[in-house]
């Protein structure tokens, strides 16, 4: 759905480098959700976070991954020291509050380790 | 923990073929169901969702899904596939807590 956007939409970094993905949800929506879609694989949730709380983070890999939904602003998935495990697509999504059954996805960005 | 099931991880079908794709979730409460639809290097769609009432549901593009709640499954089925239908197919499974998870998804390959 083009109302939530998501950039970049193709980011290559070196091993050891970091990444910043960010997610502008739909207008008035509060929600946001991070899933990564490894090559050959379905997409795994990661983070589930509203304004400024992380509500569950039990996908997050422990280390190096970190989500962020400040009051003003996009959330930014951040990705720290990436190897070449982490290339993968990663898809936001958005709900308004109080509605997550109407979640609205993102056109993903597409993170390559090189 | 809950967990979303897909049995087949690739299936293929000559176009007029009948397609019915597998899912079962593991989640005792109340849940909300939905299948998606990913074409090759876009972003996921909608197809369909339930959430309560009639449990055979009708979507988009002639897709419909049957909630079976006994058998805690929710496949999908198209009468009729096209070659357009190529594309990755997820359930995904809404729990109380809001949160949506989702099967490792289905490709199906229509040759036309």
């Amino acid at each position: 759905n083009a109302g939530v956007m998501q950039n970049p939409r193709h980011l290559v970094r070196r091993r050891g480098q970091e990444a910043r993905l960010r997610c502008s949800p739909m207008k008035g929506h509060s929600h946001v959700y991070w899933y990564r879609q490894l090559p050959e694989e379905g997409l795994k949730f990661m983070v589930y976070l509203q304004k400024e709380n992380i509500i569950d983070e039990s996908g997050m890999p422990k280390e190096r991954f970190s989500a962020e939904f400040p009051k003003e602003g996009p959330s930014i998935l951040r990705i720290q020291q990436v190897v070449r495990g982490d290339s993968a697509a990663y898809f936001c999504a958005s709900s308004p509050q109080g509605q997550a059954n109407t979640i609205y996805f993102g056109e993903g960005s597409w993170l390559t380790v090189v | 923990a809950q967990s979303v099931s897909q049995h087949n991880h690739h299936v293929i079908l000559s176009e007029a073929a009948s397609l019915e794709l597998g899912c079962n979730y593991s989640y005792g409460g109340t849940v909300n169901l939905f299948w998606y639809v990913q074409y090759p290097g876009q972003h996921l769609q909608l197809l369909l969702k339930y959430f309560s009432g009639d449990p055979l549901v009708k979507g988009i593009k002639g897709f419909e899904a049957e909630f079976i709640k006994s058998k805690f499954s929710f496949n999908l089925r198209k009468p009729s596939v096209q070659w357009s239908d190529t594309a990755e197919y997820f359930c995904a499974v809404q729990t109380g807590a809001n949160n949506l998870f989702f099967g490792t998804g289905t490709r199906l390959t229509v040759i036309p």
